[in-house]
């Protein structure tokens, strides 16, 4: 199945640091989404965007809609031991259905 | 947010039997639902989307006969795995979209012996 580049793959930060990754496609999307999933558990929402050039932030999260509606980044600001565990994006296309792709994943594990 | 539940949470079953995994929207209606597979240390991967009153719609290389998905109602999707192997064995997610926006439920882990 089709997924969305993702990176970094993988992450090690120290606590209080800040953390950017990105999602990229060939592909054009209306809409992007930012999950966190924690080990055996479904994905949670983390923010969610809807327009090209959209800025948003939840907390110590801001993402970002890219221009080009090809891309989009999540930073985290001041990282804490509980942001652990691994960032997915999904970019959401109208093809008939609605429906979204995901990322291949940013797995971070913060060190306190 | 929107609320969605999956029941059961993990189920163990025999090589050659059916599983029924069950999801539903607590809190809006869900007139398109989907579910996705999800192996360890990978990305969630679509499998179909169940709609509603009509047929599921799959992805390229999931087996629709093998993958039974019903939706008889606005609140509730279930996805049957038939005559399982333990090459099924997986984490199922479905999710329910509200104003263009996916929840997840919590997941269910299927481990075929």
């Amino acid at each position: 199945g089709q997924q969305l580049n993702q990176s970094p793959q993988s992450m090690f930060i120290q606590e209080g640091e800040d953390v950017s990754m990105n999602c990229t496609s060939s592909s054009i999307f209306n809409t992007w989404l930012w999950y966190k999933q924690d080990p055996g558990e479904g994905p949670v929402l983390l923010i969610a965007l809807y327009k090209a050039g959209e800025l948003t932030s939840n907390g110590r999260l801001t993402a970002q809609f890219g221009i080009t509606r090809k891309d989009s980044f999540l930073n985290i600001s001041a990282s804490i031991p509980s942001d652990v565990g691994i960032y997915f994006c999904a970019g959401g296309t109208t093809s008939g259905t609605y429906k979204y792709i995901f990322g291949t994943g940013t797995r971070l594990k913060v060190l306190a | 947010g929107a609320v969605v539940s999956q029941h059961p949470s993990r189920v163990i079953c025999k090589s050659g039997t059916s599983v029924k995994i069950e999801c539903r929207s607590l809190d809006f209606q869900a007139t398109t639902m989907f579910w996705y597979r999800q192996f360890p240390k990978q990305s969630l991967m679509l499998m179909a989307t169940s709609n509603e009153g009509s047929k599921a719609t799959y992805e390229q290389g999931v087996e629709k006969d093998k993958f039974l998905i019903n939706h008889a109602s606005l609140t509730l999707s279930t996805l049957t795995v038939t005559s399982a192997h333990p090459e099924d064995s997986s984490f199922y997610i479905c999710s329910g979209t509200v104003q263009e926006t996916q929840y997840f439920g919590p997941g269910t882990r299927l481990l075929v012996l």
